[in-house]
């Protein structure tokens, strides 16, 4: 297991399609974390699951964004009838538990582009 | 809330010579911050963190930075930088709300080493 990974690296869309992304954290992991990173910004907090419950969601997840982690292993990400403002880096981290956040591990990301 | 701010948008220093990327914080309660770097098409990497004790923080790739309690500072620094450390440079903060210890960024810091 040589870090977390995200499929795919680059997804080009028309608007109104839907896309769903996928993301492997560490193995040992149970905290997974969506991010979303546009030009010229750090990245966002989505959404935040520990094991297979999300228990935590930003209001910059429209009711288009829907999270899911079955099993509390794998996470996708899926917008529904994407617009041109979902373009964007997705990014996905996994943590160990613990009291004090450790560093996250970051995936490489997917870049959306909405055409 | 919670808050990182990155004054500059960009850094620009000759090989060699010393850099420093700036950071400064807003929360409640101590702070745990941390330094991830970012290359092009990228996720983000964990350079270093503070937590507690010595507020002088080492970290990768002979990255240091130190908490500056009074000014709410948690600049980033090398000695001496290399054309490699080009990248982009983000400062983070645990947000202390909730039990999520999602991390909010700031909006980065283009580095810019000169051969």
């Amino acid at each position: 297991d040589t870090g977390v990974s995200q499929d795919p690296r680059h997804k080009i869309t028309k608007r109104g399609q839907n896309v769903t992304f996928r993301c492997d954290p560490i193995s040992e992991h149970n905290r997974l974390y969506w991010y979303r990173q546009t030009l010229g910004q750090g990245p966002e907090f989505l959404t935040y699951f520990q094991n297979e419950a999300q228990l935590e969601k930003s209001r910059l997840l429209s009711d288009r964004f829907s999270a899911e982690r079955p099993k509390g292993s794998f996470s996708t990400l899926e917008i529904q009838r994407t617009e041109q403002g979902d373009s964007a880096m997705y990014l996905c981290a996994s943590s160990f538990p613990g009291e004090v956040a450790d560093g996250y591990t970051f995936g490489s990301g997917t870049r959306l582009t909405v055409v | 809330a919670q808050s990182v701010a990155q004054p500059e948008d960009q850094v620009n220093v000759a090989e060699g010579n010393p850099l420093t990327v700036k950071c400064t914080y807003s929360v409640s309660g101590n702070p745990y911050l941390f330094w991830y770097v970012q290359y092009p098409n990228r996720g983000l990497q964990f350079l270093l963190k503070y937590i507690t004790g010595d507020n002088l923080v080492k970290g990768s790739y002979g990255f240091e930075a130190e908490f500056n309690k009074s000014q709410t500072s948690f600049h980033l620094k090398k000695p001496s930088a290399l054309v490699s450390d080009s990248a982009l440079y983000f400062c983070a903060v645990r947000d202390r709300g909730g039990a999520t210890n999602k991390l909010i960024f700031g909006t980065g810091t283009l580095l810019a080493v000169q051969p």
